[in-house]
């Protein structure tokens, strides 16, 4: 079975840092793309960082562009990411998802098809 | 960035009712770019829709999406007690962006 664990979440002090890691299990790790999203309290989901299978190609949104850094471990079958300058409003539930190609004879689509449980942040004095 | 704006907020229907979800895109995106997820307080969320209307593995029938554009809908056609959940749309033309969730309640 296809299984994401994440961790490494906790309270922390805002300017603080945290390193997330994903484990993954059950599938062929380093020939899938993988995202970070997180939710904030009450808040609907938000998408943070994607990496391409194999780490050369890598993504950020805007709200943590130069504060986190996304990374994968083929060999450990892990994904992490890197937040530094912790805020605030980086509270949340931070999950790890795999993405997922799907194709017909027309066209190609795409889905997070595995997410993890997630894992609590807290960033707070 | 391209904003998904789902409405309603929450919808309040019974079992075995038929429950239409939306989702506006503030500019075009392929149908084939658009997402749909439940999501179950605690839960992480799970894929119900790619391509705007196709299911994913092991997703009944009477969940179907459709639309194109600008405009796409999450459609449950009877719904089940399983069914009350939190739904979201999802983009993945530019920079992946969430709607804000639709959901959905016992009345």
């Amino acid at each position: 079975d296809v299984q994401l664990v994440e961790s490494g979440g906790g309270l922390v002090q805002p300017g603080g840092s945290l390193r997330l890691s994903c484990a993954a299990s059950g599938f062929i790790f380093s020939s899938y793309e993988m995202n970070w999203v997180r939710q904030a309290p009450g808040k609907g989901l938000e998408w943070l960082s994607h990496i391409s299978s194999s780490g050369s190609t890598i993504y950020y949104a805007d709200s943590v562009k130069g504060r986190f850094t996304i990374s994968r471990d083929n060999a450990k079958n892990s994904l992490y990411l890197q937040m530094n300058s912790l805020r605030a409003e980086d509270t949340a539930i931070y999950y790890c998802a795999r993405d997922e190609y799907y194709y017909d004879s027309s066209d190609y689509y795409k889905g997070m098809d595995y997410w993890g449980q997630g894992t609590r942040v807290t960033v707070s004095s | 960035e391209i904003v998904l704006t789902q409405s309603p907020g929450t919808l309040s229907l019974s079992p075995g009712e038929r429950a239409t979800l939306s989702c506006r895109a503030s500019q075009y995106i392929s149908s084939s770019y658009l997402a749909w997820y439940q999501q179950k307080p605690g839960q992480a969320p799970r894929l119900l829709i790619y391509g705007a209307s196709k299911r994913a593995t092991g997703i009944p029938d009477r969940f179907s999406g459709s639309g194109s554009g600008t405009d796409f809908t999450l459609t449950i056609s009877r719904l089940e007690p399983d069914d009350f959940a939190v739904y979201c749309c999802q983009q993945y033309a530019s920079s992946p962006t969430f709607g804000q969730g639709t959901k959905v309640e016992i009345k």
